[in-house]
């Protein structure tokens, strides 16, 4: 079975201090990790994903497979960064059979206070 | 282009109702999603379609749900017999394709429709 955890549901920081939003996962093949960023009143939208290994709006993150971790992370957060980020799992397990349906976090919001 | 697009937008419905919530993807999009997200339980996943194979109905959550997707492009999620435990925003998504052995395509989100069961 797939599984992601955020454990924390409410991250609120200073404008300009660093973030650090957490995602663990479970899964017993090769996934895909992503980062969903829901903007207040807007769709969920793709932030970023772990192949890519590319930073978005200054956001980076990193599969951990020792770990099984895929924390979000930005050196200096800014006010629009305020948004529910979702972690997501996509597996492509040899026993999968499952295509690329979503697993998803219950998802942190993040407050960036002035 | 257009995105994703899911009609109604707000859905109020009585306890024992039947409801149809549609999802229009992008256009040439062939894998289409349905995802529920209630409140403290983040986003579970449904059904997904993937152009003419059988459907992945693995996380309906019981014989009261059904989806549909006529001509390969929108669908229609069925709710029989509404209970108060639906009540949640039902979201659709649709990527370009499903790569086999290779990376999964981004999934673009329609708004949802918040479904409300009194």
């Amino acid at each position: 079975a797939q599984r992601v955890t955020q454990p924390e549901k409410l991250l609120s920081v200073f404008k300009g201090a660093p973030v650090e939003l957490k995602c663990n996962y479970s899964y017993s093949g090769s996934p895909e990790l992503f980062w969903y960023v829901q903007y207040s009143r807007q769709r969920l939208q793709l932030l970023l994903r772990h192949i890519s290994r590319e930073s978005i709006k200054g956001f980076t993150a990193d599969l951990n497979k020792g770990e099984t971790s895929f924390h979000l992370k930005k050196p200096f957060a800014q006010e629009e960064d305020s948004a529910m980020y979702y972690c997501a799992l996509s597996g492509h397990g040899i026993l999968t059979g499952g295509g690329n349906k979503l697993t998803f976090g219950t998802g942190t919001q993040l407050k960036v206070e002035l | 282009g257009a995105g994703v697009s899911q009609s109604p937008s707000n859905k109020v419905t009585e306890k024992g109702k039947d409801v149809e919530l549609r999802c229009d993807p992008i256009s040439g999009h062939t894998a289409l999603y349905w995802y529920r997200q209630s409140l403290g339980q983040g986003l579970e996943f449904l059904i997904y379609f993937q152009g003419n194979s059988a459907p992945d109905k693995s996380g309906l959550p019981s014989d009261r749900f059904s989806a549909e997707r006529t001509g390969g492009s929108v669908s229609t999620l069925t709710i029989q017999r509404t209970q108060q435990e639906d009540s949640a925003v039902y979201l659709c998504a649709s990527s370009l394709r499903v790569l086999g052995g290779g990376s999964t395509d981004t999934q673009y989100f329609g708004p949802g429709t918040r479904l409300t069961v009194l």
